[in-house]
């Protein structure tokens, strides 16, 4: 139990494109989910928090416009990553809460962007 | 502030045992996990304690001592596969993660 997945977990785009990257709860209810991003031999960087029917919190120094983060169901939460730019390659890993223990985060399986 | 203090690197050998320690300063306290990442992938989630003690599951043991802010891992039988990095993740008072480097675990032949 408690499966995370996410797509795509490669992705190469020209700089000015829009990125979607899509997580998704696949055995449980996720009542939050959090996206993260993680550079090479770095410690992980949390970006925000989303929850369901609600707008998501974005940790200080993440554009928000930048990084559009939408929570519609209780399994799915979606991070497009607007007008990318070589600066924006990265590991991106979205996990979810909900299953058990309760306060557990099960984290998918991430997803490589580079932009060239 | 928070912050979490975790050896950067530990060599250990195939077989053998391994303890890796982690103190901790939140700001709040509810629970500590610790999750193993290995090299170009996601964590994956080991542990979770919120109580003083010991929780073993399989060949990986997880101690809490929350008036000292410290924890350890215990990885027993050690194989090859278990080279990886070991993250130690308090939760704070508002039920988020702290995150720091985490121990990278070399294990030798």
């Amino acid at each position: 139990g408690a499966v995370v997945s996410q797509h795509p977990s490669w992705v190469i785009c020209k700089s000015g494109t829009s990125v979607k990257i899509e997580c998704r709860s696949l055995d449980f209810q996720a009542t939050t989910m959090f996206w993260y991003r993680q550079f090479p031999k770095q410690s992980l960087m949390l970006m925000a928090t989303s929850n369901e029917g609600s707008k998501a919190t974005y940790e200080q120094g993440v554009e928000k416009d930048k990084f559009l983060i939408n929570h519609a169901s209780l399994t799915l939460s979606t991070l497009t990553v607007t007008s990318a730019h070589p600066e924006d390659s990265s590991f991106y890993i979205c996990s979810a809460r909900g299953g058990q223990p309760q306060e557990t985060q099960y984290f998918g399986p991430g997803t490589r962007l580079l932009v060239l | 502030g928070q912050n979490i203090d975790q050896p950067t690197e530990m060599t250990a050998t195939e077989g053998a045992i391994v303890q890796i320690n982690c103190t901790y300063q939140t700001s709040g306290f509810n629970g500590l996990f610790w999750y193993q990442q290995h090299a170009g992938e996601a964590p994956t989630f080991l542990s979770y304690n919120v109580l003083d003690g010991l929780e073993e599951k399989g060949r990986f043991s997880s101690f809490l001592s929350r008036s000292k802010g410290y924890s350890y891992l215990l990885l027993k039988e050690l194989q090859m596969k278990d080279s990886a990095s070991y993250l130690c993740a308090p939760m704070d008072s508002n039920y988020q993660l702290i995150w720091g480097a985490g121990t990278k675990l070399i294990i030798k032949p």
